[in-house]
């Protein structure tokens, strides 16, 4: 079974500081991961995704993440946060092979300090 | 167009009504998912349609029933739910087998 890990449940930054989230994964086989947000009231928007080629990938809102398969690791990173920035973050993992089945982490909550 | 529609927004229901939820894609998504999302906790899946084909049912209860009319709709039809029950139910859709999912704003259910 897959299963996802995000270190931190509440993460507090304060505005312009760096932003990083954390996320790990157990996979057997290569998989493709997201990281998502979610606004009070809202559904999942997605912020950027992992499938193949370059690891280190640019997403919406300045974040970027960074495959690290020795690490199994999906790092969430934002050079300076804003106070929008403030929700909930989930990091999921799909496996190309099987589909139809996104495994999701337990998600982190950001908040952003004026 | 990039959008996954669901109505209604937010729907309280008694515990011997029947409502449904429906959503919308106009993407040309061939899966399409219905999740149940609790206050600070990540989705939980509920069903998979594929080609408009059942092809996931996370043993939900049979208090929930999913339908898709066609590759562009889906519904889930309730009846006799219990107040654990209220959720935010997502709806989302994928281009392919593991391709991201897009999801809709949800539809916030408050079972009485």
């Amino acid at each position: 079974a897959q299963s996802v890990t995000q270190l931190g449940s509440h993460v507090s930054v304060s505005e312009g500081a760096l932003v990083l989230l954390r996320c790990n994964y157990s996979s057997s086989v290569p998989p493709y991961l997201f990281w998502y947000v979610q606004y009070p009231n809202q559904g999942l928007q997605l912020l950027l995704k992992y499938t193949t080629g370059a690891t280190l990938v640019k997403g919406i809102n300045g974040f970027e993440a960074e495959f690290k398969k020795s690490e199994t690791s999906f790092h969430l990173t934002k050079p300076s946060a804003h106070m929008s920035d403030a929700a909930e973050y989930f990091c999921a993992v799909t496996l190309p092979e099987v589909g139809n089945q996104f495994y999701f982490g337990t998600g982190t909550s950001l908040t952003v300090i004026p | 167009d990039t959008e996954v529609t669901q109505t209604p927004k937010h729907l309280v229901m008694g515990m011997t009504n029947k409502k449904s939820l429906k959503c919308e894609q106009h993407m040309g998504h061939r899966a399409m998912y219905w999740y149940k999302q609790k206050a600070k906790k990540p989705p939980e899946l509920m069903f998979v349609y594929s080609y408009e084909k059942l092809s996931i049912n996370e043993s939900v209860p049979s208090r929930f029933s999913p339908e898709c009319p066609n590759s562009s709709l889906l519904n889930l039809h309730l009846h006799a739910l219990q107040p654990e029950d209220s959720a935010l139910y997502l709806c989302a859709s994928s281009r392919g087998l593991a391709g991201e999912l897009f999801f809709g704003e949800g539809s916030r259910l408050t079972v009485l």
